[in-house]
């Protein structure tokens, strides 16, 4: 089993949708939890942290159920701009700054 | 501020041939990583230095060698590249894991590495 286990998609979905993406670790140790963006043929970029009492940033919403072990993305009013791969990362740190990431969820949002 | 630089961008190696990927970063972050990442498997550890003077296995450190330079510099030697070795590399760095457990790792644009 992966540590890091995502929908791989592709979520095809209009401008304007409502789209949610869901993620589940397997290590209970997990301390914490990120959701990174990474456009095509480029590098990945931090989207937002995931705190336990769950966030918002803008039209993103990340939500953490430690006793489940699942993280989720909501993303509100999709843009064309949004079309990437969405990467769970889950970070512990055992003598260093270990982040596992997952293979990644694929939108794209159409006109 | 350039954050994490990678060079080459783009490399095409014959099997056996070898080579480094150069990576620093300017942010006077401790932590350096080297990822590789494939089609269908997320990215990868391959080894990491927690600290200047210190490196460690990753995930996938068979067929790499790694040198911790200095605080800015994380090198990634092929000693004789196969084909199994065709990805992309990304060079990642970040401070150590805080105790309010967020710690953002910045990736350099990565490298392109074929090997025919």
């Amino acid at each position: 089993r992966k540590e890091v286990e995502q929908d791989p998609g592709p979520f095809n979905v209009p401008e304007g949708a409502t789209v949610a993406f869901n993620c589940t670790y397997s290590n209970s140790a997990s301390q914490s939890f990120f959701w990174y963006r990474q456009d095509c043929r480029k590098e990945p970029k931090l989207l937002m942290s995931v705190y336990s009492s769950g966030n918002e940033d803008g039209r993103f919403t990340a939500q953490l159920n430690r006793a489940s072990q699942y993280i989720s993305l909501l993303i509100r009013d999709s843009k064309l701009s949004d079309s990437a791969t969405y990467l769970c990362v889950v970070g512990f740190s055992g003598g260093y700054n270990k982040l596992i990431f997952g293979a990644g969820t694929r939108l794209a949002v159409h006109p | 501020n350039a954050g994490v630089t990678q060079t080459p961008k783009f490399q095409v190696l014959k099997t056996g041939q070898s080579m480094t990927l150069q990576c620093a970063q300017d942010m006077n972050h401790n932590s350096m990583y080297w990822y590789r990442q494939d089609p269908g498997m997320g990215l990868r550890l391959i080894y990491y230095s927690a600290s200047e003077g210190t490196t460690d296995k990753g995930e996938v450190p068979n067929g790499y060698n790694v040198s911790r330079l200095n605080k800015r510099e994380f090198s990634l030697r092929l000693e004789s590249a196969a084909p199994s070795q065709t990805s992309v590399y990304f060079c990642a760095s970040s401070e150590a894991l805080s105790t309010q457990g967020r710690t953002e790792a910045f990736f350099g644009q990565g490298t392109r590495l074929t090997v025919v």
